[in-house]
C-alpha cells in the first residue's frame, strides 16, 4: 500500500508557466511533508518542507499548499524555468508523534520537462 | 557547505558476495538514515541511527545490517547479495531527530551492481 500518493507521473510545461505536483497521504500520523528534487546521478536535495498547522509555505518560485481535512499538499513552481527539469519527489514523516529518527515514506515521483 | 560523503560511489559485486557502504555524516549531523532507490522508482526507507543507536527500522532485509560508529559515520553491511539489490543507495543525515529546521541531507549515493 502506498502511504503518499504522488501524480502525475510525468508532466511537461513550457518555460515561464506553472508546473503543479500533487501528492496525497494516508497516514494520519504524517506531521513533516518535505518536496525534494533529484536530478540523474545526484541524490535528492530538499526543496521545500510543510508542517500541518500551515495551509502555505512559500520559498522563491516553490510554493507548498497544504490542505489538512483532504490530507493532500502540492508543490507549484512558478515561472518554471528548463533548469528546473528534474524528478520531484513528495514525502512524508511523523518527526514529533514517532519518537525517533524516522524515515521519510516518499511518493513515486513526477519527472517535470521544462521546454524552452 | 560539507555534504554526505558516501563510499564508493559504484560498487559491482556477483551473486551470493558482501557488500560495505560507508556513510560520513554532514559535521555535527548525529543521526543517519539509509535508503534504497532502485532503477526509476522512489527512495525506500531501510534504517536510521541516532547516536549510535538504531532510531527507526524501514524495509531492511535480513541481509542486511547497519551500524553508526563513535565518529558518526555508518556502514551498510549486505551479505548473500541478490540480483535485487542492484540499486542506488543513499544515506541522508540530519541533526539530532530530524525536524523541520533540521532537515534530513541526502548524499549522492552508492551505485550497486550485482552481476
Amino acid at each position: 500500500q502506498q502511504q503518499v500518493k504522488q501524480s502525475p507521473q510525468s508532466l511537461i510545461v513550457q518555460k515561464g508557466g506553472i508546473s503543479i505536483i500533487n501528492c496525497a497521504y494516508e497516514n494520519t500520523a504524517f506531521d513533516y511533508f518535505p518536496w525534494y528534487q533529484q536530478f540523474p546521478g545526484k541524490g535528492p536535495a530538499l526543496l521545500i518542507a510543510i508542517r500541518p498547522d500551515v495551509s502555505e509555505k512559500k520559498e522563491g518560485r516553490f510554493t507548498i499548499s497544504f490542505n489538512k481535512s483532504a490530507k493532500q499538499f502540492s508543490l507549484h513552481i512558478m515561472d518554471s524555468q528548463p533548469g528546473d527539469s528534474a524528478t520531484y519527489f513528495c514525502a512524508a514523516s511523523s518527526l514529533w508523534s514517532g519518537g525517533g529518527a524516522d524515515g521519510l515514506t516518499f511518493g513515486k515521483g513526477t519527472h517535470l520537462i521544462i521546454q524552452p | 557547505a560539507a555534504g554526505v560523503i558516501q563510499s564508493p560511489r559504484h560498487l559491482i559485486k556477483e551473486k551470493r558476495e558482501t557488500a560495505t557502504l560507508k556513510c560520513y555524516p554532514i559535521p555535527r549531523h548525529d543521526t543517519v538514515y539509509w535508503y534504497q532507490q532502485g532503477p526509476g522508482q522512489d527512495p525506500q526507507f531501510l534504517i536510521s541511527f541516532y547516536e549510535k543507536m538504531q532510531s527507526d527500522k524501514g524495509s531492511i532485509p535480513d541481509r542486511f545490517s547497519a551500524q553508526q560508529f563513535s565518529d558518526y559515520h555508518s556502514e551498510l553491511n549486505m551479505s548473500s547479495l541478490e540480483l535485487g539489490d542492484s540499486a542506488l543507495y543513499f544515506c541522508a543525515s540530519s541533526l539530532g531527530l530530524g525536524s523541520a529546521d533540521q532537515p534530513q541531507h541526502f548524499g549522492d549515493g552508492t551505485r550497486l551492481s550485482i552481476l
